[in-house]
């Protein structure tokens, strides 16, 4: 079992520019959360994908959208690019999120650095 | 909102000390609360849960109780090893993880 997935692992961006990050979620999972982590600082949920729809979304601008396909993989997109959004994005799978003890595994994080 | 406050660190402790990591939350009903690790250039591992009042989670030597009573849930290990070095992150489950802002642990041989 490969685990999450993100893709790619280190990115450099510059201000007002555009970019996608990607997540494959564990095997048998069906839900992905996205997280945004800044340097020294704990993780902020971002938004939640089950069955290719937003359910949740934390406090962060329409700037931040995502996508889910139906093989659960996700997207995240983030347009007009700040040097705040530098950060570690983490990306989470876990089953259907009707459980509040649900288990969620995280991937190994895609470090965005806006110049 | 739902929210973790978690001792702030750094803390630096020598092989076989005892650690804490104090953590305390507040939230509407009864979330599961989390404690993950983050060892260095790493993800987020799952190092323990609790999901209910008087719960104590357990793994790798660590400890936490569910006490709602002082809505806390206080990390414990009897005897670290240098190998523990890493970011502690206390967390509380209602749909969504929301962390605390980390405690970075560095063990001494």
């Amino acid at each position: 079992d490969a685990g999450v997935t993100q893709s790619p692992t280190h990115l450099i961006k510059t201000r007002g520019q555009q970019v996608t990050l990607r997540c494959s979620p564990k095997s048998g999972h069906d839900t992905v959360s996205w997280y945004q982590q800044a340097l020294g600082q704990g993780p902020q949920f971002i938004f939640q994908y089950y069955e290719e729809e937003e359910r949740q979304r934390g406090n962060f601008p329409d700037r931040f959208s995502g996508h889910q396909f139906p093989n659960y993989s996700s997207e995240l997109n983030v347009n007009a690019l700040l040097l705040g959004d530098s950060a570690l994005y983490l990306c989470a799978s876990s089953l259907a999120p009707t459980e509040m003890n649900t288990e969620a595994f995280f991937g190994q994080g895609t470090r965005l650095t806006v110049v | 909102g739902n929210s973790v406050t978690q001792m702030e660190g750094p803390v630096t402790l020598s092989e076989e000390a005892f650690l804490t990591i104090n953590c305390t939350y507040t939230a509407t009903g009864y979330p599961s609360l989390f404690w993950y690790v983050q060892y260095p250039g790493e993800g987020l591992q799952l190092l323990l849960k609790a999901t209910k009042a008087d719960d104590k989670g357990s793994n790798k030597g660590f400890e936490a109780t569910y006490r709602k009573e002082t809505t806390s849930f206080h990390l414990e290990k009897g005897s670290v090893q240098v190998s523990d070095s890493a970011v502690y992150f206390c967390a509380l489950n209602d749909y969504k993880l929301s962390f605390g802002a980390g405690t970075t642990v560095t063990v001494r041989a």
